[in-house]
């Protein structure tokens, strides 16, 4: 069964202070790794899609990195609005769906 | 152009009552998925929509819920007799095509119903 862990939990960042927030995956077959970002009381909103290891994507202060065995989602000189909730997820072999982690709830803080 | 959609946005119901949740994908995807959303838990898979069918329903939690997409387009997930436990927050999404075939598309999600089970 797909598995999907994200780390930490939680984070908390000063206006400009540069973090990376992990995404570590157990699949067979990888098809994507997409990251989405979620404020409270919202639906997700697609970020990237990352298909093979090596790949990296890029989007305003957000980077994100795929390996064989996890992603990174990279946040350089964070502001106030980057903070959400970012979601990784897995698809994988024959399934049709998203397999989700539990997300790393980030808050920056002026 | 327009995302989509999902109505109510807020449901309230008495545990037993059936409830009718609606998703409208954005215009031309011809997949479509629901997935819940729990307090403090990831999001869950429920049903995928190839057109009107439905390939995969694995994750139907019971045979109270079940889902229908008409027109390749609309889609409602009915939950019957409903119990607290399914309190959540439901989310649709669309895609472009499935993600059984070559390659995976993205998901774009809506906003998704809040359901209350007092």
């Amino acid at each position: 069964e797909d598995q999907v862990t994200q780390s930490p939990e939680a984070l908390r960042l000063q206006e400009g202070e540069s973090s990376s927030l992990n995404c570590s995956y157990t699949v067979s077959g990888l098809r994507g790794l997409f990251w989405y970002r979620q404020d409270p009381g919202k639906g997700p909103e697609f970020l990237f899609t990352l298909y093979s290891a090596g790949e990296e994507k890029e989007k305003e202060r957000l980077k994100a990195t795929l390996t064989k065995k996890e992603s990174f989602l990279h946040i350089t000189a964070p502001k106030p609005e980057d903070s959400a909730t970012y979601l990784c997820a897995v698809n994988a072999g024959t399934a049709s769906k998203l397999t989700f982690g539990t997300g790393t709830r980030l808050q920056v803080t002026l | 152009g327009a995302g989509v959609s999902q109505s109510p946005s807020n449901k309230v119901t008495e545990k037993g009552k059936d409830v009718e949740l609606r998703c409208d994908p954005i215009s031309g995807h011809t997949a479509l998925y629901w997935y819940r959303q729990s307090l403090g838990q990831g999001l869950e898979f429920l049903i995928y929509f190839q057109g009107n069918s439905a390939p995969d329903k694995s994750g139907l939690p019971s045979d109270r819920f079940s889902a229908e997409r008409t027109g390749g387009s609309v889609s409602t997930l009915t939950i019957q007799r409903t119990q607290q436990e399914d309190s959540a927050v439901y989310l649709c999404a669309s895609s472009r095509q499935g993600l059984a075939g070559a390659s995976a598309y993205e998901q774009y999600f809506g906003p998704g119903t809040r359901l209350t089970v007092t």
